[in-house]
């Protein structure tokens, strides 16, 4: 059983608002991700973390930020939340790199702008 | 760059059919190879890890398998049930341990 959560599940708000969607989990893992899915379409990585301090852009470019000062909590933020932001927004976690790396997401958080 | 494909796009079959999803990637110089069902609007749930140097794993009534040398890994689902039903994503570990997903298979089992 993967022990990642994240809130809120989901999320309407009125654009120009700042925002922060949580991502924890209680595995101890190092690496943390987050994804970005419109509905239907595939995964797309938006960001990840090391480890504590570590961040790093990933191959979709976002407006999001995120922050890594805890192993367990990877949140990420939009300071000025606009429509085109609105999507599903996923969160992972996986043990470090090595035989048996395995990767756990969260149930996502379901972002509408209007 | 590594790209992941999945065939078929969707695939609609008849409940108790043995059926094949298709993975293929274009650069075997990957870490692992892991399954993933999504439900509607859910999060994904892992459903098997295939490390490189393994050739297939099993898990209940599916079993998936890998050739690194062709690029390409197929998950088994042996008995379909409509509770099969979702949507399914293979994700490879490439360099810098990220995950990369193909675009997934939509399937459908009727009763």
């Amino acid at each position: 059983e993967a022990d990642i959560y994240q809130t809120p599940r989901y999320l309407v708000i009125g654009t120009g608002k700042k925002i922060t969607l949580e991502c924890s989990q209680t595995m101890g893992h190092d690496k943390m991700y987050w994804y970005q899915q419109d509905p239907g379409m595939e995964l797309h990585l938006i960001h990840y973390s090391y480890g504590v301090n570590s961040t790093e852009k990933g191959d979709l470019s976002s407006e999001s930020t995120v922050s890594r000062i805890r192993t367990e909590h990877f949140p990420l933020t939009l300071e000025s939340a606009r429509p085109s932001h609105t999507s599903q927004y996923l969160c992972a976690s996986s043990d470090v790199l090595g035989a048996g790396t395995e990767a756990f997401f969260g149930q996502g958080t379901r972002l509408t702008v209007v | 760059k590594q790209e992941v494909t999945q065939i078929p796009a969707a695939l609609s079959v008849p409940e108790g059919e043995n059926l094949v999803l298709n993975c293929s990637f274009t650069d075997s110089a990957i870490y692992n190879l892991q399954w993933f069902r999504q439900d509607p609007g859910k999060g994904l749930t892992s459903l098997l890890l295939i490390q490189s140097s393994q050739r297939e794993q099993t898990s209940g009534r599916l079993n998936a398998s890998l050739d690194k040398s062709s690029g390409r890994s197929t998950l088994y689902i042996a008995a379909s049930q409509p509770g099969d039903s979702a949507t399914y994503l293979c994700a490879v570990y490439e360099g810098a341990q990220k995950l990369v997903f193909g675009q997934g298979t939509r399937l459908t089992i009727n009763p």
